[in-house]
């Protein structure tokens, strides 16, 4: 069974730093592109960054570039996102997901781990 | 970056009806478009890949259709267990969008 499963977030004050992982299993965690996603409480989904499977392309959102690190670990089955700096408006839900081709949609999702920044 | 703008914003529906939500794209995406069914405090599901094609598991009510930028996801004879938000998704350049979202109610 696909399990993708967050852990790292929680209550930061503006500016601090955080860093989500996402440890994954039923699957072949290598052969897979990998994704973050966000969603601020009862609004829509934002995609965050994208990561390839073996770390040779990376993308991010404008929103985070600069301020957020994609990471993953193959041996350890696990993708990781460093945030920086970080607002207000980074406070949400954040999501992991997996994707098989680059045009690929997501196919399995976390359930998610919550961001709060506030002071 | 490409806009997609999800319409309606909320739908109410009797169960039974058939329904069609619409995705359109700011700029040509070919069909790389997907749809997620997101129910209240749950993750978003895969519910439709590259505008049309079906996914394993899916409920066959649901289908897609649509290129390049006017896209409809319709769902046949709704159920009370259809009330969810739906978003699209394009995956033809980056950054990776979202619509909106369309959120369904039952009467």
């Amino acid at each position: 069974e696909v399990q993708l499963v967050e852990s790292g977030g929680g209550l930061v004050q503006p500016g601090r730093s955080l860093k989500l992982s996402c440890l994954a299993s039923g699957f072949t965690f290598s052969n897979y592109g990998m994704n973050w996603i966000r969603q601020a409480p009862g609004k829509g989904l934002e995609w965050v960054a994208s990561i390839s499977s073996s770390s040779s392309y990376i993308y991010y959102a404008d929103t985070v570039k600069g301020r957020f690190t994609i990471s993953r670990d193959n041996a350890k089955n696990t993708l990781y996102l460093q945030m920086t700096s970080l607002r207000s408006e980074d406070t949400a839900l954040y999501y992991c997901a997996r994707h098989y081709y680059s045009g690929d949609g997501f196919d399995y999702w976390g359930q998610g781990v919550m961001v709060t920044v506030s002071s | 970056d490409i806009v997609l703008t999800q319409s309606p914003t909320t739908l109410s529906v009797t169960p039974g009806e058939t329904v069609s939500l619409s995705c359109r794209a700011s700029h040509s995406i070919g069909t790389n478009l997907h749809w997620y069914q997101q129910k209240t405090n749950e993750s978003p599901r895969l519910l439709i890949k590259y505008a049309s094609q079906s996914i394993s598991g899916i409920p066959s009510r649901f289908s897609a259709s649509g290129s390049g930028t006017d896209f409809t996801l319709n769902i046949n004879n709704v159920e009370f267990d259809d009330v969810s938000s739906y978003f699209c998704q394009q995956t033809q350049s980056w950054p990776r969008t979202f619509g909106g979202g369309t959120k369904l109610e039952l009467k």
